[in-house]
């Protein structure tokens, strides 16, 4: 069964920490894993893709890797903000016949304190 | 605004009753999904659409949920004899439908309540 498990559940951290969030999936076949923020009452935004060939991708204070022997990716995110507060979305790509088929995680709610 | 956007952002019905959301993608993107997400959890994968054809629904949609495309645009999304399960977010996205990097924007939603 394809599954995306995200940990932890939830994070609290102070303003200006950085933090690393992690993503195990079971998905196949795998075409490429996202990370996406959602804020409250809102939409997931894109953060992050990759595919199996990449192992890193930045997108400014957030940086993602991507272990694809071990089906692990973690999300690093750099000196915190509070704007930073919101939840921090795992999604698996897998092929699926013509099309692509999204597996999306539980999410990691991150709180940012002053 | 270009993005993609979702009408109404709140919904309060009564249980029994029928409601209607609308999602208008980003303009020159083929394809439209919709997800349901609850509290605490991520989006789960309800139908999607190319163009104005209905190529895939979920388990998760039940005979009281129904989708249309109608000139391959905006879509709808319409929930009959609405129960109280059936209180969550409504997401749409929108996407151009190509290659393995085909990113998906999500609107802002429609939060259901039913009471």
């Amino acid at each position: 069964k394809n599954q995306v498990e995200q940990s932890p559940q939830s994070l609290i951290i102070l303003e200006g920490k950085n933090c690393t969030l992690q993503c195990n999936y079971t998905v196949s076949p795998f075409s490429n894993l996202r990370w996406y923020k959602q804020d409250t009452g809102r939409g997931p935004v894109s953060l992050t893709i990759m595919t199996f060939s990449e192992n890193t991708k930045s997108n400014g204070r957030y940086t993602a890797t991507l272990d694809a022997d071990t089906k692990q990716s973690s999300l690093h995110i750099t000196a915190s903000q509070l704007s930073d507060s919101a939840s921090y979305i795992c999604v698996v790509s897998a092929r699926q016949d013509s099309s692509y088929k999204l597996i999306f995680g539980s999410g990691t709610r991150l709180l940012v304190r002053p | 605004d270009t993005g993609v956007s979702q009408n109404p952002r709140h919904k309060i019905t009564k249980r029994g009753q029928n409601v209607t959301f609308r999602c208008d993608p980003i303009s020159e993107h083929n394809r439209l999904y919709w997800y349901r997400q609850t509290l605490g959890q991520g989006p789960e994968f309800l139908t999607y659409f190319q163009n104005e054809a209905q190529l895939e629904k979920s388990r998760l949609l039940s005979d009281r949920f129904s989708a249309e495309r109608p000139k391959g645009s905006f879509s709808t999304l319409e929930i009959q004899r609405t129960e109280q399960g059936d209180s969550a977010m409504y997401l749409c996205a929108s996407s151009l439908g190509q290659g393995i990097y085909d990113e998906q924007f999500f609107g802002p939603g429609t939060r259901l309540t039913v009471l």
